[in-house]
């Protein structure tokens, strides 16, 4: 089955910096991963996704990217403001037969210094 | 358009109680989830179900039992709770991929 590894478990950024979290998938199956951000004492909420048939995705100051030959996917965030610490889940959706599974990273919890 | 709605959002429950929480869409859609959160851990799958009338184990199934009468309802039970299920739990639901999570409910098991 598939396995979603997401690292690093804790990054600590200055704010105005940029940052990078990075998940690898096992099955090349998988056609859509999305990412999550959860604040404290909060709901995991979409804040982008993308598609196995595109390599980059942009909306403002975040970007996923995909490498679907290394079956790799990271977020991207640019200019990072105090409000973007939380922490970030990736995820990787794979169909099989007529239903479809989520498989969860672990998640990476972002501090935003400032 | 309320989207995922729980119910409760807060429980405390005795040791042995039993207890049903409610997961409430209205979005129309066929997949709906019961994760578990414990506190700096990720999302861990419970049960779920690919439409109505039908129900499947997820990753921590023990302890647990959910039913599917209608679609847009998913109802997560504790027979017999023990303080281990102490957590938060997040119901969700998606057309398949990707997934709207309700805003979680808060039980303490004492």
């Amino acid at each position: 089955g598939e396995n979603v590894e997401q690292h690093p478990s804790t990054l600590s950024v200055q704010e105005g910096d940029s940052a990078v979290i990075k998940c690898t998938y096992s099955d090349s199956a998988s056609n859509y991963f999305p990412w999550y951000k959860q604040e404290l004492g909060k709901r995991p909420q979409l804040i982008i996704d993308i598609r196995s048939n595109v390599g980059e995705k942009k909306d403002q100051r975040i970007a996923v990217t995909l490498n679907k030959t290394a079956k790799h996917f990271s977020l991207h965030i640019t200019e990072t403001q105090p409000e973007d610490s939380a922490v970030y889940f990736c995820a990787a959706t794979q169909r099989r037969g007529s239903n479809y599974q989520l498989i969860w990273g672990a998640g990476t919890k972002l501090i935003i210094k400032p | 358009n309320a989207g995922v709605t729980q119910t409760p959002k807060f429980r405390v429950l005795k040791t042995g109680q039993s207890m049903t929480l409610l997961c409430a869409q209205d979005m129309n859609h066929e997949y709906m989830y019961w994760y578990r959160q414990d506190p700096g851990m990720g999302l861990r799958l419970i049960h779920y179900s690919v439409g109505e009338g039908t129900t499947a184990k997820g990753e921590v199934p023990d302890g647990y039992n959910v039913s599917r009468l209608k679609k847009q309802n998913f109802l997560l039970g504790l027979e017999s709770a023990a303080p281990s299920q102490t957590s938060v739990y997040f119901c969700a639901s998606s057309l398949g991929q990707g997934a709207f999570f309700g805003q979680g409910t808060r039980l303490t098991v004492v």
